[in-house]
């Protein structure tokens, strides 16, 4: 059971460059969830899918684009990457509010994005 | 925007001694969580309340919710080596969660 997966762990790139970052769960979880996480600042929220089909933009979303591609896959892509946007992005899941259960996030690993 | 203050930022501890950190927010919330992160890795949840005044223990860990519900407290008894990474409390409103800025803790053996 791998729980949430995120691809790639770590990726270098240049001002300008495109990438996607890619997440996909396995406990039919119904909301899913992008976070990026900078020293001193806790973790940040980029964008949600709260159910498959929907998605919703966070504390901060400029910069980037997200898909909800089924119910299992949330992919979070930088059009156009700055050094700003150098971070460790998480991504996030739960069964969904409304859902009975403690309704807590799952992360994956991690991805770790540099900007130069 | 909705967000909770949490202190001390940073926290270095002889191993032995105790340790907490506090979560406040200015408005009433309807539930608060833990979260641990290791030293390179993800974060992991330990513990959700609802209650006011709610009180959770887990082995060496004691989880506070306030009687307004607008802070929320993690005391380790004993600090371990193992108790080494970042705390966060979080909470959900809707379908969104948001993070406190976190509590780092250094444990010198």
């Amino acid at each position: 059971n791998a729980g949430v997966t995120q691809t790639p762990k770590f990726q270098v790139l240049k001002t300008g460059q495109s990438m996607t970052l890619q997440c996909a769960q396995d406990m039919n979880h119904n909301s899913m969830y992008w976070y990026r996480q900078d020293p001193g600042m806790g973790l940040r929220l980029i964008y949600y899918s709260a159910s498959e089909g929907t998605t919703d933009k966070g504390e901060v979303p400029n910069g980037y684009n997200v898909s909800r591609l089924n119910k299992r896959e949330f992919s979070l892509r930088l059009e156009s990457a700055a050094p700003s946007q150098t971070s460790v992005y998480f991504c996030a899941s739960t069964e969904g509010a409304g859902i009975s259960g403690a309704n807590v996030l799952t992360f994956g690993a991690g991805s770790r994005l540099t900007v130069l | 925007g909705q967000q909770v203050m949490q202190i001390p930022q940073y926290q270095h501890v002889q191993e032995g001694e105790d340790f907490t950190t506090y979560c406040n927010s200015s408005t009433t919330l309807s539930n608060i969580q833990w979260y641990k992160q290791r030293p390179g890795g993800h974060p992991v949840f330990l513990i959700q309340l609802v209650k006011s005044g709610e009180v959770k223990k887990q082995k060496r860990l004691t989880f506070q919710f306030g009687e307004a519900k607008k802070n929320s407290s993690l005391h380790i008894t004993a600090t371990q080596t193992t108790d080494v990474g970042t705390y966060f409390c979080a909470f959900r409103t809707g379908n969104q969660f948001y993070f406190g800025t976190g509590t780092s803790l250094t444990v010198i053996p």
